[in-house]
């Protein structure tokens, strides 16, 4: 039990464009969902902290109007990197909580590497 | 600024060696720490402590946390190939359910 799935698991896209992400609990229902991204030889950096139906909590130096967090249903989350740009390409992460705490109940999915060019 | 520092940044050990990882940490609103196992892709969890004194342990891995001294290890026994990996260790600050994240210690093992 406990899986999310991410979709697609990678990503090559032109600079300019944008690109979505979907973060899905298959088997849960997620009130609360969280999105990282991790960069090459770095750890995981919290982006944003998204409740389903209400907008996302963004950390501090990340551009909510760059990186678009729709968390639509108990299923659901989508980042959507809008016109990227080299620097966005990472290993981007999301992971699940049944009840907002960010503890053992926090499941990951499998991540999604994007490459911008 | 919360902050979580592991140690050593990576490590290379033979097969059947014990190891230590090291994480501290410095932050406000403590609620819990976790280790967790990343090897490809996204990590998967191992333990979480909240209180000081007390082992955790699965396995051949174990962990403890001191929240006088703020840090926590984890042990790895008899250690195998399969246990390569980045470790990363996190603390939840409780603040709208937030994990910090350390840098990890990459780990490998050697036949």
């Amino acid at each position: 039990g406990a899986v999310v799935s991410q979709h697609p698991s990678w990503v090559i896209c032109k600079s300019g464009t944008s690109v979505k992400i979907e973060c899905r609990s298959l088997d849960f229902q997620a009130t609360t969902m969280f999105w990282y991204r991790q960069f090459p030889k770095q750890s995981l950096m919290l982006m944003a902290t998204s409740n389903e139906g209400s907008k996302a909590t963004y950390e501090q130096g990340v551009e909510k109007d760059k990186f678009l967090i729709n968390h639509a249903s108990l299923t659901l989350s989508t980042l959507t990197v809008t016109s990227a740009h080299p620097e966005d390409s990472s290993f981007y992460i999301c992971s699940a909580s049944t009840s907002g705490r960010a503890d053992n109940e926090q499941y990951f999915g499998p991540g999604t590497r994007l490459t911008v060019t | 600024e919360d902050k979580v520092v592991q140690s050593p940044l990576s490590l290379v050990v033979h097969e059947g060696d014990t190891v230590t990882l090291n994480c501290s940490y410095e932050v406000t609103n403590f609620r819990s720490l976790l280790w967790y196992k990343q090897e490809k892709k996204a990590p998967t969890f191992l333990f979480m402590l909240t209180s000081s004194g007390i082992e955790k342990k699965s396995g051949r891995l174990s962990s403890i946390l001191d929240k006088k001294e703020l840090f926590s290890i984890l042990n790895i026994t008899a250690t195998q190939t399969g246990d390569s990996a980045i470790y990363l260790c996190a603390v939840n600050t409780g603040t709208a359910s937030k994990l910090t994240f350390g840098t990890g210690t990459r780990l490998q093992v050697t036949l």
